[in-house]
């Protein structure tokens, strides 16, 4: 069974300093990845995606992940942050069909 | 193009009752996908429905429910709610499978009493 740690459920960081969120999955196959946002009252919006290739991923906003199958993660970041970005990330994995499985979210706050 | 619509909005319900939600995708899209949201137990897959016929089903018990109509519109149905049931419920689009790009409504907010 696949599943998504979100190492850090809470990251608190001062606004234009740079910000790495943490995850890390368990699957022995491979696997479709996935970061999405959440902002206040909102559903979720997908930043970027990881399918093949290129282990270095862009996606909106200003944010890039990379893909790391030997150690299992696929982090988050982006170089430089804005008080916008203050929402609450998820990382995910699809499992059988188009069910995504996802970590428990990490709160990210941009402080002035 | 139009986003994934879900109604209602947030919604109030008592012990007991039943309630049905509606998630409209994206035009052209056949897949819908209902997750749950909760403080405690993060977000949840309940089910999935593709061209009318469900193909997977989350971890829930029998009183969730779903259905897709022909024009790929979806309700979801909560029988006999217990206090539990309180969470956003989100609903997802997408073309094809594997779904590459989800596409998530607002969410129907549910408090029951």
């Amino acid at each position: 069974a696949q599943s998504v740690t979100q190492l850090d459920s809470q990251v608190p960081v001062f606004e234009e300093a740079p910000v790495e969120l943490r995850c890390n999955y368990s699957s022995s196959v491979s696997v479709y990845l996935f970061w999405y946002v959440q902002y206040p009252n909102q559903g979720l919006q997908l930043l970027l995606k990881y399918l093949s290739g290129s282990t270095l991923v862009k996606g909106i906003n200003g944010f890039e992940a990379e893909f790391n199958k030997s150690q299992t993660s696929f982090h988050l970041r982006k170089p430089s942050v804005h008080i916008s970005d203050t929402a609450e990330y998820f990382c995910a994995v699809i499992r059988a069909g188009n069910m995504l499985t996802f970590g428990g979210g990490t709160r990210l706050m941009v402080k002035p | 193009k139009a986003g994934v619509t879900q109604t209602p909005r947030y919604l109030i319900k008592t012990r007991g009752q039943q309630v049905t939600l509606s998630c409209s995708p994206i035009s052209g899209h056949r897949s819908v996908s209902w997750y749950q949201q909760t403080p405690g137990q993060g977000l949840q897959f309940l089910f999935e429905y593709f061209s009318e016929t469900q193909r997977n089903k989350g971890n829930f018990p029998g009183r969730f429910s779903g259905r897709q109509f022909s024009n790929s519109r979806s309700e979801m149905n909560v029988s006999t709610l217990e206090l539990g049931d309180s969470a956003l419920y989100l609903c997802a689009s997408s073309f094809g499978t594997p779904a590459y790009e989800q596409y998530f409504g607002p969410g129907t907010r549910l408090t029951v009493t």
